[in-house]
């Protein structure tokens, strides 16, 4: 166990919906990062967040968009759905304090399927 | 920014016998190199990493070699075991306004008993 959680564990939801993934990061850890990995694919990274701020984005659409709250939870929300957003969504976290790059540890993830 | 390939795309080794993943990143600044390794429908875990100061770096039948000056890297697995079986990936780090993982695209290795 890592110490990341994710909810839910699988969604199921039609095209055009909207849904809202959550991520708890470890305790201490300041920085949280979204990933999408589709079938057969490698992990694509979304966004960071730092301490409740935007600190880099990845290749995320422009109908996904991420915050992270003051107790450093993070949520994922995914809107207008397509058939291809159907993925794992994984949230990962690190600590990304100390001037050196910091081992980022994923969560369980969540399993999308858009019918 | 930056590219990470990664090869082979799938590999089956007997058991017993060792597996060699490689890696090339393309951005002279990457300065960490972590290896994840991902059952199916599980997460990916840290399995062993380096950073650019460091040749080589093993834990217990794990190494991991990087040559900067090639931009390579390469993860070995010694005396392997059906259990080895899984998705390996490779990433890159660049240490700037974030700590961004850029991933290869996975190794699957099969161990045969």
């Amino acid at each position: 166990d890592s110490g990341v959680t994710q909810t839910p564990k699988h969604l199921i939801t039609a095209t055009g919906q909207r849904v809202t993934l959550r991520c708890s990061p470890r305790s201490g850890d300041l920085s949280v990062y979204w990933y999408q990995q589709s079938l057969d694919q490698g992990l694509q990274f979304l966004i960071q967040y730092y301490n409740g701020e935007e600190r880099a984005k990845g290749n995320i659409l422009e109908r996904f968009s991420a915050q992270q709250f003051p107790d450093l939870h993070s949520e994922l929300n995914l809107s207008s759905l397509e058939l291809g957003d159907s993925a794992l969504y994984f949230c990962a976290s690190s600590v990304e304090d100390s001037g050196v790059q910091e081992t980022q540890y994923f969560g369980p993830g969540t399993r999308l399927l858009v019918l | 920014g930056e590219n990470v390939e990664q090869h082979p795309s799938t590999l089956s080794v007997q058991e017993g016998d060792s597996a060699v993943i490689k890696c090339t990143y393309s951005d002279s600044a990457s300065n960490y190199f972590p290896w994840y390794k991902q059952e199916l429908g599980k997460r990916p875990q840290l399995i062993i990493d380096i950073r650019s100061n460091v040749g080589e770096k093993k834990d217990q039948r794990i190494a991991v070699t990087l040559n900067k000056t090639a931009k390579h890297f390469s993860l070995h697995i010694t005396e392997t075991q059906p259990e080895d079986s899984a998705v390996y990936f490779c990433a890159a780090s660049i240490r700037n306004t974030g700590n961004q993982f850029y991933f290869g695209t996975g190794t699957s290795l099969t161990v045969i008993p």
